[in-house]
């Protein structure tokens, strides 16, 4: 079955020590997103790639980065993890286009900071 | 500003009755709209979408949704609940444009009573 994969499922990580979240889909879509999603809060979006283009939404800090080094792969990087950025990171795909679509989500990755 | 807005934090429901999850967006002009639904630890699952159209509209697990225009609203409803759908729901939106990121509300979290 076509599928978004986030791995690993959880991650453990110690302040201020850089960690890389990964994120695959086998559905060939245009366009990747890093949603984040603190405990009892909605998903908020950090940055998307369609393609090869970067696309940072304005209030995401600058301690989180992203690559996408091909159509299936794309991955969150967290710079220097504070308490702050426990959270759980959903990645998302679509098609992309002009036409409206609906967005996949993984499974997440839970990231625990401490 | 874009916003969706989910005013029922929490609702609960007895098993077998029927479900009503309200929610209203504030948008420039008719977003896409779309109901998820996350379990515990898990990702988001689509349980349906309205583009443009009919405006009831049919998803999965028995869960349907109605736009209406003038109530700027797209009420999640289901006849009869079953234990498995206690989860968080989170209604969500985007303006148009196939790359545009999710605006989610903040969820409603459905609790069933045996």
């Amino acid at each position: 079955d076509a599928m978004v994969i986030q791995n690993p499922r959880y991650q453990v990580t110690q302040f201020g020590k850089p960690v890389t979240l990964s994120c695959s889909q086998t559905l060939n879509h245009n366009v990747m997103y890093w949603y984040q999603q603190k405990s009892s809060q909605a998903p908020k979006l950090l940055f998307h790639y369609y393609d090869k283009d970067f696309n940072n939404e304005a209030d995401t800090p600058d301690n989180f980065q992203s690559r996408r080094p091909n159509t299936s792969f794309c991955f969150l990087d967290i710079r220097s993890p504070g308490l702050g950025d426990a959270a759980m990171y959903l990645c998302a795909t679509s098609r992309g286009g002009l036409a409206p679509n609906e967005q996949f989500f993984g499974p997440g990755t839970r990231l625990t900071v401490l | 500003a874009q916003s969706v807005t989910q005013p029922d934090i929490h609702i609960t429901v007895s098993e077998g009755a029927s479900l009503e999850l309200r929610c209203n967006y504030s948008y420039g002009a008719t977003p896409y709209l779309f109901w998820y639904v996350q379990s515990p630890g898990q990702g988001l699952q689509l349980l349906l979408k309205y583009f443009s159209g009919d405006t009831l509209v049919q998803g999965i697990k028995g869960f349907e949704a109605e736009f209406k225009r003038s109530q700027s609203s797209f009420n999640l409803r289901k006849p009869s609940v079953h234990w498995s759908d206690a989860a968080e729901y989170f209604c969500a939106a985007h303006s148009g444009g196939g790359a545009d990121g999710l605006t989610f509300g903040k969820g409603t979290h459905l609790i069933i009573q045996p």
